[in-house]
Protein backbone atom coordinates (compact mmCIF):
# COMPACT_ATOMS: atom_id res chain seq x y z
CA UNK A 1 0.00 0.00 0.00
CA UNK A 2 0.89 3.91 -0.46
CA UNK A 3 -1.10 5.38 2.94
CA UNK A 4 -0.22 9.03 3.60
CA UNK A 5 -1.90 11.26 7.13
CA UNK A 6 -2.15 14.10 7.87
CA UNK A 7 -2.71 15.33 11.26
CA UNK A 8 -5.03 17.30 12.40
CA UNK A 9 -7.99 16.78 10.22
CA UNK A 10 -8.85 20.31 10.90
CA UNK A 11 -8.02 22.85 13.25
CA UNK A 12 -9.37 26.38 14.50
CA UNK A 13 -6.72 29.06 15.26
CA UNK A 14 -7.05 32.20 16.23
CA UNK A 15 -5.80 35.35 14.49
CA UNK A 16 -1.90 35.84 14.81
CA UNK A 17 -0.88 32.15 15.74
CA UNK A 18 0.84 29.21 14.24
CA UNK A 19 -0.61 26.52 13.43
CA UNK A 20 1.29 23.42 12.23
CA UNK A 21 0.25 19.99 9.67
CA UNK A 22 1.83 16.81 9.71
CA UNK A 23 2.04 14.58 6.50
CA UNK A 24 3.39 11.43 7.00
CA UNK A 25 3.61 8.25 4.89
CA UNK A 26 2.82 5.37 6.84
CA UNK A 27 3.97 2.57 4.90
CA UNK A 28 6.80 3.82 2.51
CA UNK A 29 9.61 5.93 2.23
CA UNK A 30 8.82 9.23 0.49
CA UNK A 31 11.67 11.51 -0.50
CA UNK A 32 9.28 14.02 -2.11
CA UNK A 33 6.88 15.46 -0.41
CA UNK A 34 4.31 17.93 -2.23
CA UNK A 35 2.03 20.73 -0.15
CA UNK A 36 -1.28 21.96 -1.81
CA UNK A 37 -3.73 24.18 -0.82
CA UNK A 38 -7.37 23.66 -1.89
CA UNK A 39 -10.30 26.68 -1.68
CA UNK A 40 -13.61 25.80 -2.12
CA UNK A 41 -14.92 24.27 -5.35
CA UNK A 42 -11.44 25.08 -7.14
CA UNK A 43 -8.57 22.86 -7.65
CA UNK A 44 -5.58 22.50 -6.09
CA UNK A 45 -2.75 24.87 -6.04
CA UNK A 46 0.78 23.26 -5.68
CA UNK A 47 2.71 25.84 -2.78
CA UNK A 48 6.03 24.07 -2.33
CA UNK A 49 7.68 20.69 -2.92
CA UNK A 50 9.97 19.67 -0.47
CA UNK A 51 12.67 16.89 -0.46
CA UNK A 52 13.93 15.36 2.80
CA UNK A 53 17.38 16.83 4.03
CA UNK A 54 16.67 20.03 1.74
CA UNK A 55 15.15 23.01 1.93
CA UNK A 56 11.43 23.06 0.06
CA UNK A 57 10.90 24.93 -2.75
CA UNK A 58 8.24 27.04 -2.96
CA UNK A 59 5.62 27.91 -6.12
CA UNK A 60 5.46 31.48 -7.08
CA UNK A 61 3.53 34.04 -5.49
CA UNK A 62 3.42 31.81 -1.82
CA UNK A 63 5.04 33.36 0.77
CA UNK A 64 7.92 30.96 2.21
CA UNK A 65 8.27 33.02 5.53
CA UNK A 66 4.81 32.57 6.35
CA UNK A 67 4.04 29.04 5.10
CA UNK A 68 7.30 27.23 6.40
CA UNK A 69 8.37 23.66 5.18
CA UNK A 70 10.05 21.29 7.25
CA UNK A 71 11.00 17.62 5.82
CA UNK A 72 13.07 16.17 8.42
CA UNK A 73 12.48 12.27 7.72
CA UNK A 74 11.72 10.21 4.95
CA UNK A 75 8.36 9.86 6.62
CA UNK A 76 7.16 12.87 7.92
CA UNK A 77 6.60 16.63 6.19
CA UNK A 78 5.30 19.26 8.62
CA UNK A 79 4.05 22.52 7.01
CA UNK A 80 3.40 25.52 9.69
CA UNK A 81 1.38 28.63 8.71
CA UNK A 82 3.02 31.10 10.97
CA UNK A 83 1.10 34.15 11.96
CA UNK A 84 -2.30 33.15 10.49
CA UNK A 85 -4.91 35.37 9.30
CA UNK A 86 -8.44 34.45 8.02
CA UNK A 87 -7.17 34.68 4.69
CA UNK A 88 -4.97 31.95 5.00
CA UNK A 89 -8.22 29.38 6.51
CA UNK A 90 -8.41 26.66 3.52
CA UNK A 91 -7.99 23.23 3.16
CA UNK A 92 -4.42 21.73 2.82
CA UNK A 93 -3.34 18.55 1.20
CA UNK A 94 0.01 17.04 1.04
CA UNK A 95 0.81 14.49 -1.01
CA UNK A 96 4.48 11.74 -1.50
CA UNK A 97 6.39 10.66 -4.16
CA UNK A 98 6.81 6.64 -4.00
CA UNK A 99 10.02 6.05 -4.62
CA UNK A 100 10.94 6.71 -8.25
CA UNK A 101 7.58 6.78 -9.73
CA UNK A 102 5.50 9.46 -11.11
CA UNK A 103 2.78 8.75 -9.05
CA UNK A 104 1.44 11.09 -6.09
CA UNK A 105 -0.48 9.62 -2.74
CA UNK A 106 -2.34 11.68 -0.82
CA UNK A 107 -3.24 12.55 2.17
CA UNK A 108 -6.81 13.18 3.76
CA UNK A 109 -6.53 16.76 3.90
CA UNK A 110 -6.49 19.45 6.98
CA UNK A 111 -9.01 22.09 7.23
CA UNK A 112 -8.15 25.31 8.56
CA UNK A 113 -9.95 27.79 10.16
CA UNK A 114 -8.77 30.93 11.37
CA UNK A 115 -11.04 32.87 13.53
CA UNK B 1 3.96 24.70 -20.40
CA UNK B 2 1.68 21.35 -19.43
CA UNK B 3 -2.09 22.14 -19.12
CA UNK B 4 -5.07 20.00 -18.26
CA UNK B 5 -8.65 21.11 -19.61
CA UNK B 6 -11.37 19.46 -18.14
CA UNK B 7 -15.24 19.94 -18.63
CA UNK B 8 -17.03 22.46 -16.53
CA UNK B 9 -19.79 20.56 -14.03
CA UNK B 10 -21.69 19.54 -12.04
CA UNK B 11 -22.65 16.91 -14.08
CA UNK B 12 -25.53 15.41 -12.92
CA UNK B 13 -26.85 12.01 -13.43
CA UNK B 14 -29.75 9.19 -12.90
CA UNK B 15 -28.01 6.14 -11.28
CA UNK B 16 -27.10 3.81 -13.83
CA UNK B 17 -26.61 6.22 -16.94
CA UNK B 18 -23.73 6.67 -18.49
CA UNK B 19 -20.78 8.57 -17.36
CA UNK B 20 -18.07 10.71 -19.49
CA UNK B 21 -16.19 13.55 -18.02
CA UNK B 22 -13.69 15.02 -21.17
CA UNK B 23 -10.23 15.87 -20.24
CA UNK B 24 -7.61 17.08 -22.74
CA UNK B 25 -4.08 17.91 -22.18
CA UNK B 26 -1.65 19.97 -23.40
CA UNK B 27 2.01 18.84 -22.94
CA UNK B 28 5.41 17.74 -24.88
CA UNK B 29 6.63 14.29 -25.42
CA UNK B 30 4.38 11.70 -23.28
CA UNK B 31 3.36 12.78 -20.09
CA UNK B 32 1.25 10.15 -17.60
CA UNK B 33 -2.38 10.73 -17.43
CA UNK B 34 -4.17 10.16 -14.25
CA UNK B 35 -7.64 10.50 -13.03
CA UNK B 36 -8.30 11.56 -9.15
CA UNK B 37 -11.42 11.24 -7.46
CA UNK B 38 -12.33 13.55 -4.59
CA UNK B 39 -15.10 12.35 -1.93
CA UNK B 40 -16.72 15.61 0.45
CA UNK B 41 -14.57 16.56 2.97
CA UNK B 42 -11.64 14.08 1.79
CA UNK B 43 -8.02 14.29 0.40
CA UNK B 44 -7.22 13.09 -3.74
CA UNK B 45 -7.84 9.05 -4.29
CA UNK B 46 -5.91 8.01 -7.57
CA UNK B 47 -8.19 6.22 -9.81
CA UNK B 48 -6.77 5.41 -12.41
CA UNK B 49 -3.61 6.04 -14.68
CA UNK B 50 -2.13 5.68 -17.97
CA UNK B 51 1.05 6.12 -19.20
CA UNK B 52 1.74 5.43 -22.67
CA UNK B 53 0.24 6.06 -25.75
CA UNK B 54 -3.11 3.66 -26.43
CA UNK B 55 -2.69 2.69 -22.41
CA UNK B 56 -6.12 2.02 -21.26
CA UNK B 57 -6.29 2.71 -17.27
CA UNK B 58 -9.39 1.14 -15.39
CA UNK B 59 -10.91 0.75 -11.56
CA UNK B 60 -14.05 0.25 -10.15
CA UNK B 61 -15.57 0.12 -13.31
CA UNK B 62 -13.97 3.87 -14.41
CA UNK B 63 -12.01 3.63 -17.87
CA UNK B 64 -9.66 6.40 -19.71
CA UNK B 65 -8.28 5.38 -22.66
CA UNK B 66 -4.69 7.84 -23.30
CA UNK B 67 -4.98 9.24 -27.08
CA UNK B 68 -2.02 10.62 -28.28
CA UNK B 69 -3.66 11.72 -31.58
CA UNK B 70 -6.31 13.82 -30.12
CA UNK B 71 -4.56 14.48 -26.38
CA UNK B 72 -7.44 13.44 -24.59
CA UNK B 73 -7.88 11.24 -21.41
CA UNK B 74 -11.73 11.35 -21.54
CA UNK B 75 -13.18 8.99 -18.53
CA UNK B 76 -16.00 6.86 -18.65
CA UNK B 77 -17.97 4.60 -16.44
CA UNK B 78 -21.09 2.43 -17.99
CA UNK B 79 -23.32 2.29 -15.39
CA UNK B 80 -22.74 5.31 -12.18
CA UNK B 81 -24.01 4.89 -8.82
CA UNK B 82 -25.19 6.97 -6.31
CA UNK B 83 -21.99 6.32 -4.30
CA UNK B 84 -19.81 8.04 -7.43
CA UNK B 85 -21.15 11.51 -6.61
CA UNK B 86 -17.77 13.18 -6.00
CA UNK B 87 -15.08 15.74 -7.72
CA UNK B 88 -12.90 14.60 -10.10
CA UNK B 89 -9.73 15.73 -11.24
CA UNK B 90 -7.71 14.68 -14.65
CA UNK B 91 -4.05 15.34 -14.15
CA UNK B 92 -0.86 15.14 -15.55
CA UNK B 93 3.05 14.92 -15.06
CA UNK B 94 5.94 15.62 -17.64
CA UNK B 95 7.35 13.07 -19.62
CA UNK B 96 10.84 13.31 -18.59
CA UNK B 97 12.16 12.82 -15.31
CA UNK B 98 10.02 13.43 -11.97
CA UNK B 99 7.89 16.74 -12.83
CA UNK B 100 4.64 17.88 -10.27
CA UNK B 101 1.77 17.14 -10.75
CA UNK B 102 -0.42 19.50 -13.11
CA UNK B 103 -4.40 19.37 -12.48
CA UNK B 104 -7.42 20.25 -14.31
CA UNK B 105 -10.38 22.37 -12.25
CA UNK B 106 -12.18 19.41 -11.16
CA UNK B 107 -15.57 18.26 -12.43
CA UNK B 108 -18.37 17.62 -9.85
CA UNK B 109 -20.61 14.32 -10.51
CA UNK B 110 -23.45 14.09 -9.13
CA UNK B 111 -25.71 10.86 -9.09
CA UNK B 112 -29.04 10.60 -7.74
CA UNK B 113 -31.22 7.64 -7.14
Amino acid sequence: GAVVSQHPSWVICKSGTSVKIECRSLDFQATTMFWYRQFPKQSLMLMATSNEGSKATYEQGVEKDKFLINHASLTLSTLTVTSAHPEDSSFYICSARKGQTREQYFGPGTRLTVT
Amino acid sequence: GNSVTQMEGPVTLSEEAFLTINCTYTATGYPSLFWYVQYPGEGLQLLLKATKADDKGSNKGFEATYRKETTSFHLEKGSVQVSDSAVYFCALTGATGFQKLVFGTGTRLLVSP
